[in-house]
């Protein structure tokens, strides 16, 4: 089954530039989804189709995706950004979505 | 606005059987596909199903296959998940997702419900 690996944890000091990767045979290939989780929240997106934002997602957030790895691009880092990042795809080989484990993100 | 309403959790014992039912309102049900992901406590998200927004298609996580049935009533814009021969390893929070087109399988997940809480122990 398709694997997505991410690093558990990101710490990155305030207004500086956070990067989260999401890793995967081939990824470039996918459509790749990103969600951010708040402590006891549900998740909510803030990326799809590799590099296009929901409505009400700042620009500060931005996605990219080529040949194995799709990264999540967090600049100008706040207090608020503090949480749980997941990246998410379809494997059309197996017909399953498919989610990384998440990454922790820590604003010093 | 778009709200998902999940409801049915609860304590179950193994081998136990279960029915979780999600509300939809503030958009047109059937133009959507949906799914039910999962949160075991402290772990991540695990995809369980989705069901595309006319009912004819649906794919399962190999966790749930043969265990766990999803199906919508597109006039009363709810979506179930049944849910049989539950194991200690199906205790999390029970999310439902709206995904942003029809097609199941396909797209992201726009909006999510706040999740009911399936607990299977003895």
């Amino acid at each position: 089954s398709y694997v997505l690996t991410q690093p558990p944890s990101v710490s990155v000091a305030p207004g500086q530039t956070a990067r989260i990767t999401c890793g995967g045979t081939n990824i470039g290939s996918k459509s790749v989804h990103w969600y951010q989780q708040k402590p006891g929240q549900a998740p909510v997106p803030v990326v799809y189709d590799d590099s296009d934002r929901p409505s009400g997602i700042p620009e500060r957030l931005s996605g990219s995706n080529s040949e194995n790895t799709a990264t999540l691009t967090i600049s100008r880092v706040e207090a608020g950004d503090e949480a749980d990042y997941y990246c998410q795809v379809w494997d059309s080989s197996s017909d399953h979505r498919v989610f990384g484990g998440g990454t922790k993100l820590t604003v010093l | 606005e778009v709200q998902l309403l999940e409801s049915g959790g609860g304590l179950v014992q193994p081998g136990g059987s279960l029915r979780l039912s999600c509300a939809a309102s503030g958009f047109t049900f059937s133009f959507h596909a949906m799914s039910l992901v999962r949160q075991a406590p402290g772990k991540g998200l695990e995809w369980v199903a989705d069901i595309s927004g006319g009912g004819t298609d649906t794919y399962y996580a190999d966790s749930v296959r043969g265990r766990v049935t999803i199906s919508r009533d597109n006039s009363e814009n709810t979506v179930y998940l049944h849910m049989n021969n539950l194991r200690v390893e199906d205790t999390a929070v029970y999310y439902c997702a709206r995904v942003n087109i029809a097609v199941a399988g396909r797209g992201y997940f726009d909006y999510w419900g706040q999740g009911t809480l399936v607990t299977v122990s003895s």
